[in-house]
Protein backbone atom coordinates (compact mmCIF):
# COMPACT_ATOMS: atom_id res chain seq x y z
CA UNK A 1 0.00 0.00 0.00
CA UNK A 2 1.90 3.15 -0.91
CA UNK A 3 2.29 5.93 1.86
CA UNK A 4 4.19 9.14 2.78
CA UNK A 5 7.80 8.79 3.49
CA UNK A 6 10.02 11.29 5.37
CA UNK A 7 13.61 11.72 5.96
CA UNK A 8 15.43 12.11 8.27
CA UNK A 9 13.56 9.96 11.20
CA UNK A 10 15.27 12.18 13.34
CA UNK A 11 17.74 15.47 13.11
CA UNK A 12 19.67 17.37 15.91
CA UNK A 13 21.02 20.95 15.08
CA UNK A 14 22.20 24.09 16.47
CA UNK A 15 20.03 27.11 17.49
CA UNK A 16 20.12 29.35 13.66
CA UNK A 17 21.42 26.84 11.37
CA UNK A 18 19.22 25.54 8.76
CA UNK A 19 17.78 22.71 8.23
CA UNK A 20 15.68 20.88 5.79
CA UNK A 21 13.17 18.12 5.73
CA UNK A 22 12.20 15.94 3.01
CA UNK A 23 8.89 14.23 2.62
CA UNK A 24 7.82 11.75 -0.74
CA UNK A 25 4.14 11.93 -0.75
CA UNK A 26 1.89 9.16 -2.66
CA UNK A 27 2.39 9.64 -6.07
CA UNK A 28 -0.99 10.64 -7.34
CA UNK A 29 -1.27 12.75 -4.72
CA UNK A 30 -1.85 16.68 -5.93
CA UNK A 31 -2.04 18.33 -2.28
CA UNK A 32 0.83 18.50 0.55
CA UNK A 33 0.61 19.94 3.63
CA UNK A 34 2.95 19.81 6.71
CA UNK A 35 1.84 19.59 10.09
CA UNK A 36 4.37 19.75 13.28
CA UNK A 37 3.78 18.43 17.05
CA UNK A 38 5.38 19.99 19.67
CA UNK A 39 5.87 17.23 22.71
CA UNK A 40 3.02 16.67 24.68
CA UNK A 41 1.25 19.42 22.71
CA UNK A 42 -1.85 18.75 19.72
CA UNK A 43 -0.97 18.54 16.32
CA UNK A 44 -0.65 22.42 14.50
CA UNK A 45 -1.07 22.60 11.02
CA UNK A 46 1.65 24.59 9.25
CA UNK A 47 1.35 24.89 5.54
CA UNK A 48 -0.59 23.33 2.76
CA UNK A 49 0.87 23.41 -1.33
CA UNK A 50 -1.09 22.94 -4.42
CA UNK A 51 0.22 23.08 -7.90
CA UNK A 52 3.48 24.58 -6.63
CA UNK A 53 2.33 27.10 -4.50
CA UNK A 54 1.19 27.99 -0.92
CA UNK A 55 -2.59 27.49 -0.98
CA UNK A 56 -2.96 28.14 2.58
CA UNK A 57 -0.52 28.71 5.73
CA UNK A 58 -0.92 29.28 9.54
CA UNK A 59 0.23 32.18 11.84
CA UNK A 60 3.20 29.46 12.96
CA UNK A 61 4.53 29.17 9.05
CA UNK A 62 6.53 32.99 9.47
CA UNK A 63 9.20 34.08 6.89
CA UNK A 64 12.10 31.29 8.44
CA UNK A 65 9.90 28.40 6.56
CA UNK A 66 9.47 27.74 2.96
CA UNK A 67 8.03 24.87 1.06
CA UNK A 68 9.11 23.52 -2.07
CA UNK A 69 8.76 21.16 -4.68
CA UNK A 70 12.10 20.62 -6.50
CA UNK A 71 11.25 17.57 -8.35
CA UNK A 72 8.22 15.43 -9.37
CA UNK A 73 8.42 13.47 -5.91
CA UNK A 74 10.09 15.21 -3.25
CA UNK A 75 8.28 17.97 -1.00
CA UNK A 76 10.17 20.06 1.50
CA UNK A 77 10.00 22.39 4.35
CA UNK A 78 12.96 24.61 4.80
CA UNK A 79 13.28 25.85 8.46
CA UNK A 80 16.35 28.92 8.04
CA UNK A 81 17.64 29.48 11.35
CA UNK A 82 16.24 27.43 13.52
CA UNK A 83 15.33 28.46 17.44
CA UNK A 84 14.92 26.64 20.40
CA UNK A 85 11.36 26.85 19.97
CA UNK A 86 11.24 25.00 16.82
CA UNK A 87 11.89 21.46 18.64
CA UNK A 88 9.00 19.02 17.47
CA UNK A 89 7.76 16.39 15.49
CA UNK A 90 6.97 17.50 11.78
CA UNK A 91 4.27 15.63 9.90
CA UNK A 92 4.08 15.70 6.09
CA UNK A 93 1.01 14.63 4.35
CA UNK A 94 -0.52 14.44 1.07
CA UNK A 95 -4.32 14.23 -0.49
CA UNK A 96 -5.42 12.89 -3.67
CA UNK A 97 -7.96 15.76 -3.80
CA UNK A 98 -8.42 18.69 -1.75
CA UNK A 99 -10.41 18.50 1.51
CA UNK A 100 -10.33 14.62 1.59
CA UNK A 101 -8.47 12.21 3.65
CA UNK A 102 -4.83 12.66 4.26
CA UNK A 103 -2.45 10.45 5.10
CA UNK A 104 0.42 11.08 7.10
CA UNK A 105 4.33 10.34 7.34
CA UNK A 106 6.15 8.65 10.30
CA UNK A 107 7.43 11.90 10.99
CA UNK A 108 10.81 13.83 11.41
CA UNK A 109 12.02 14.98 15.13
CA UNK A 110 14.05 17.64 15.53
CA UNK A 111 16.00 18.71 18.02
CA UNK A 112 17.37 22.37 18.38
CA UNK A 113 19.99 22.79 21.11
CA UNK B 1 -11.69 30.55 15.54
CA UNK B 2 -12.11 26.76 15.71
CA UNK B 3 -11.20 24.82 19.16
CA UNK B 4 -11.09 21.21 19.02
CA UNK B 5 -11.67 18.95 22.98
CA UNK B 6 -11.55 15.71 23.85
CA UNK B 7 -12.67 13.65 26.32
CA UNK B 8 -11.43 11.95 28.26
CA UNK B 9 -8.07 12.41 28.14
CA UNK B 10 -7.10 8.86 29.25
CA UNK B 11 -8.50 5.45 29.48
CA UNK B 12 -7.66 2.42 30.45
CA UNK B 13 -9.81 -0.33 30.29
CA UNK B 14 -9.84 -4.24 29.97
CA UNK B 15 -9.51 -6.38 26.73
CA UNK B 16 -12.82 -6.73 24.84
CA UNK B 17 -14.91 -3.45 26.31
CA UNK B 18 -17.12 -1.69 24.58
CA UNK B 19 -15.54 1.93 24.26
CA UNK B 20 -16.78 5.48 23.26
CA UNK B 21 -14.38 8.58 22.67
CA UNK B 22 -15.47 11.98 22.41
CA UNK B 23 -14.69 14.96 20.54
CA UNK B 24 -16.07 18.31 20.70
CA UNK B 25 -15.77 21.32 18.12
CA UNK B 26 -16.68 24.73 18.70
CA UNK B 27 -17.58 26.09 15.08
CA UNK B 28 -20.28 23.57 13.80
CA UNK B 29 -19.76 25.49 10.05
CA UNK B 30 -17.23 22.24 9.51
CA UNK B 31 -16.68 20.36 5.90
CA UNK B 32 -15.35 17.04 7.91
CA UNK B 33 -13.96 15.37 10.42
CA UNK B 34 -11.08 12.68 10.23
CA UNK B 35 -10.28 10.41 12.85
CA UNK B 36 -6.33 9.42 13.40
CA UNK B 37 -4.88 7.08 15.75
CA UNK B 38 -0.97 7.64 16.83
CA UNK B 39 1.47 5.21 18.45
CA UNK B 40 3.65 6.40 20.53
CA UNK B 41 6.58 8.17 18.83
CA UNK B 42 5.07 7.68 15.73
CA UNK B 43 2.99 9.26 12.95
CA UNK B 44 -1.02 9.34 12.11
CA UNK B 45 -3.00 6.54 10.91
CA UNK B 46 -6.16 7.78 8.93
CA UNK B 47 -9.17 5.82 11.02
CA UNK B 48 -12.38 7.56 9.49
CA UNK B 49 -13.21 10.65 7.48
CA UNK B 50 -16.80 11.67 7.79
CA UNK B 51 -18.36 14.39 5.61
CA UNK B 52 -20.31 16.64 7.51
CA UNK B 53 -23.46 15.55 5.23
CA UNK B 54 -22.89 12.50 6.82
CA UNK B 55 -24.13 11.09 10.33
CA UNK B 56 -21.50 8.17 10.70
CA UNK B 57 -18.73 5.95 9.14
CA UNK B 58 -17.82 2.96 9.99
CA UNK B 59 -14.69 0.54 9.10
CA UNK B 60 -14.36 -3.15 10.79
CA UNK B 61 -14.85 -2.65 14.64
CA UNK B 62 -15.10 1.01 14.94
CA UNK B 63 -17.56 3.34 13.87
CA UNK B 64 -17.63 7.35 13.87
CA UNK B 65 -20.74 9.11 14.82
CA UNK B 66 -21.12 12.79 13.73
CA UNK B 67 -23.65 15.28 15.10
CA UNK B 68 -22.58 18.62 13.44
CA UNK B 69 -25.17 20.89 15.16
CA UNK B 70 -24.52 20.20 18.61
CA UNK B 71 -20.45 20.07 17.54
CA UNK B 72 -19.79 16.69 18.54
CA UNK B 73 -18.45 13.19 17.26
CA UNK B 74 -18.16 10.13 18.99
CA UNK B 75 -15.62 7.22 17.78
CA UNK B 76 -16.59 3.69 18.70
CA UNK B 77 -14.41 0.52 19.05
CA UNK B 78 -16.30 -2.61 19.88
CA UNK B 79 -14.65 -5.48 21.23
CA UNK B 80 -11.36 -3.51 22.58
CA UNK B 81 -8.09 -5.47 22.33
CA UNK B 82 -4.69 -4.76 23.59
CA UNK B 83 -3.30 -3.58 19.97
CA UNK B 84 -6.08 -0.61 20.45
CA UNK B 85 -4.03 1.17 22.68
CA UNK B 86 -2.51 4.05 21.03
CA UNK B 87 -3.36 7.44 21.25
CA UNK B 88 -6.50 8.96 19.25
CA UNK B 89 -6.65 12.29 17.43
CA UNK B 90 -9.89 13.88 15.87
CA UNK B 91 -9.13 16.41 13.84
CA UNK B 92 -11.69 19.02 12.12
CA UNK B 93 -11.62 20.67 8.85
CA UNK B 94 -13.47 23.43 8.69
CA UNK B 95 -15.90 25.41 5.37
CA UNK B 96 -13.43 28.10 5.16
CA UNK B 97 -9.96 26.34 4.19
CA UNK B 98 -8.01 23.18 3.59
CA UNK B 99 -6.54 22.50 7.04
CA UNK B 100 -7.35 20.64 9.77
CA UNK B 101 -7.62 21.74 13.83
CA UNK B 102 -6.61 18.79 15.83
CA UNK B 103 -7.85 17.66 19.23
CA UNK B 104 -5.49 16.89 22.18
CA UNK B 105 -5.89 13.42 21.45
CA UNK B 106 -7.55 10.07 24.25
CA UNK B 107 -4.62 8.05 25.38
CA UNK B 108 -6.13 4.80 25.36
CA UNK B 109 -4.57 1.79 27.20
CA UNK B 110 -5.98 -1.64 26.59
CA UNK B 111 -4.90 -4.20 29.35
CA UNK B 112 -4.93 -8.02 28.65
Amino acid sequence: EPEVTQTPSHQVTQMGQEVILRCVPISNHLYFYWYRQILGQKVEFLVSFYNNEISEKSEIFDDQFSVERPDGSNFTLKIRSTKLEDSAMYFCASSRVSRETQYFGPGTRLLVL
Amino acid sequence: KQEVTQIPAALSVPEGENLVLNCSFTDSAIYNLQWFRQDPGKGLTSLLLIQSSQREQTSGRLNASLDKSSGRSTLYIAASQPGDSATYLCAVRDNYGQNFVFGPGTRLSVLP
